[in-house]
């Protein structure tokens, strides 16, 4: 079964608005983290923000921000004021806890116009 | 190097041939993972290492794959009479063991582009 889903296979967005990508994981595990990745076209794996099962509080790491809604079992990412650069694949992971490994969704694409 | 190196950047091999695909994690770095992504694809994990242990080998698609890692360091995934389906990016990541293993993020090689023809 997928642990991890992102149904938006491409996004656009307006320079300078903001764009939320979702992301919903299943896991039994209480204790497991929550990951984004973005890959741009030159192909290298650029970790943006990570969310803890126990974390409180939202994420946020500069114009990164991450919707945590634990019930729901879903953990979106926000970017703020887009800029051109952003235009790449968004990857969603998790880690849970008894577990060492990372599982990776299929990923959106974020295009963002001028 | 300060980052995970993989060799080589590109392989071209025809098929039926062996490849060797080599990872070079980060100093220090006890986990070590091996994913392939086809085109436009997401991450498919194939094996797992951390220090010792033995590996997590449930990713890996069939028995013409293999990876070992010498001396808790250096890996190499090696793919055995390749097919053109293994035609991708095969991408490695280390992560540390630093404090609680659940939030450190992984950290990804360029990858290797290999092609079959």
């Amino acid at each position: 079964a997928q642990k991890i889903t992102q149904t938006q296979p491409g996004m656009f967005v307006q320079e300078k608005e903001a764009v939320t990508l979702d992301c919903t994981y299943d896991t039994s595990d209480q204790s497991y983290g929550l990951f984004w990745y973005k890959q741009p076209s030159s192909g290298e794996m650029i970790f943006l923000i990570y969310q803890g099962s126990y974390d409180e509080q939202n994420a946020t790491e500069g114009r990164y921000s991450l919707n945590f809604q634990k019930a729901r079992k879903s953990a979106n990412l926000v970017i703020s004021a887009s800029q051109l650069g952003d235009s790449a694949m968004y990857f969603c992971a998790m880690r849970e806890g008894i577990k060492d490994d990372m599982r990776f969704g299929a990923g959106t694409r974020l295009t963002v116009k001028p | 190097g300060a980052g995970v190196s993989q060799s080589p950047s590109n392989k071209v091999t025809e098929k039926g041939k062996d490849v060797e695909l080599r990872c070079d994690p980060i100093s220090g770095h006890t986990a070590l993972y091996w994913y392939r992504q086809s085109l436009g694809q997401g991450l498919e994990f194939l094996i797992y290492f951390q220090g010792n242990s033995a590996p997590d080998k449930s990713g890996l698609p069939s028995d013409r794959f293999s990876a070992e890692r010498t001396g808790g360091s250096v890996s190499t995934l090696t793919i055995q009479r390749t097919q053109q389906e293994d035609s991708a990016v095969y991408l490695c990541a280390s992560s540390s063991r630093r404090g609680p293993r659940i939030n450190q993020p992984q950290h990804f090689g360029d990858g290797t582009r290999l092609s079959i023809l």
